[in-house]
């Protein structure tokens, strides 16, 4: 079954710092990768999502990904306290969710 | 904009008793997903349905069956609830990827 860990399992950041979570995964037949954000008392919401090796941004959002190390990453610019949320990485093929990040963007 | 609903919001039951989940989604998806998240945030998959057949199923407790009429719902019954089955279940639809989860619905055992 696949394995999926994130890391690290919390954080505190000064606002408008760069975040950076990691996520690692075991099987590298997976094929989607993706991140989704959980604001307290709220239902997940998907990010941002990659399919092949490499970089994608999107506004102050990139997501990294390797496949040879089984690894891809989220990175957020210039943090604000509305970025602080539960962040849940994703592989497929069955979306498998790792154990979450929770961050504080601290004013 | 939502577009999976989820019935009731809120359930409180005692042991051993039977309880049943809704779950609509109007976005046209071909796959649909019963999810559980537990106290520590942690979650998991239980089941997903593609076009009405069961393609997922995570080793969850015999108790636990989904139900499905079409592929627009999703129904999650639990045949005689137990303690550790307080959380929140979260439904959610998707096609090519992307999951769109429900509100959730967080069930209390008592």
């Amino acid at each position: 079954q696949q394995k999926v860990q994130q890391s690290p399992e919390s954080l505190i950041v000064p606002e408008g710092a760069m975040t950076s979570l990691n996520c690692t995964f075991s099987d590298s037949a997976s094929q989607y990768f993706a991140w989704y954000r959980q604001h307290s008392g709220k239902a997940p919401k998907a990010l941002m999502s990659i399919f092949s090796n490499g970089e994608k941004e999107e506004g102050r959002f990139t997501i990294h990904l390797n496949k040879a190390s089984l690894h891809f990453s989220l990175h957020i610019r210039d943090s604000q306290p509305s970025d602080s949320a539960l962040y849940l990485c994703a592989v497929s093929n069955r979306i498998f969710f790792g154990d979450g990040t929770q961050l504080v963007v601290k004013p | 904009e939502t577009a999976v609903f989820q019935t009731p919001n809120y359930h409180v039951t005692q042991v051993g008793n039977e309880v049943s989940f809704n779950c609509k989604q109007t976005l046209g998806h071909d796959t649909m997903y019963w999810y559980k998240q537990d106290s520590k945030k942690l979650l998991k998959i239980m089941f997903s349905y593609n076009n009405k057949q069961l393609i997922v199923n995570e080793t969850v407790p015999r108790r636990f069956s989904p139900q499905s009429s079409d592929k627009a719902h999703l129904n999650l019954r639990i045949k005689s609830v137990e303690p550790e089955d307080s959380a929140v279940y979260l439904c959610a639809s998707s096609q090519g990827g992307t999951l769109y989860f429900g509100a959730g619905t967080r069930l209390s055992v008592l």
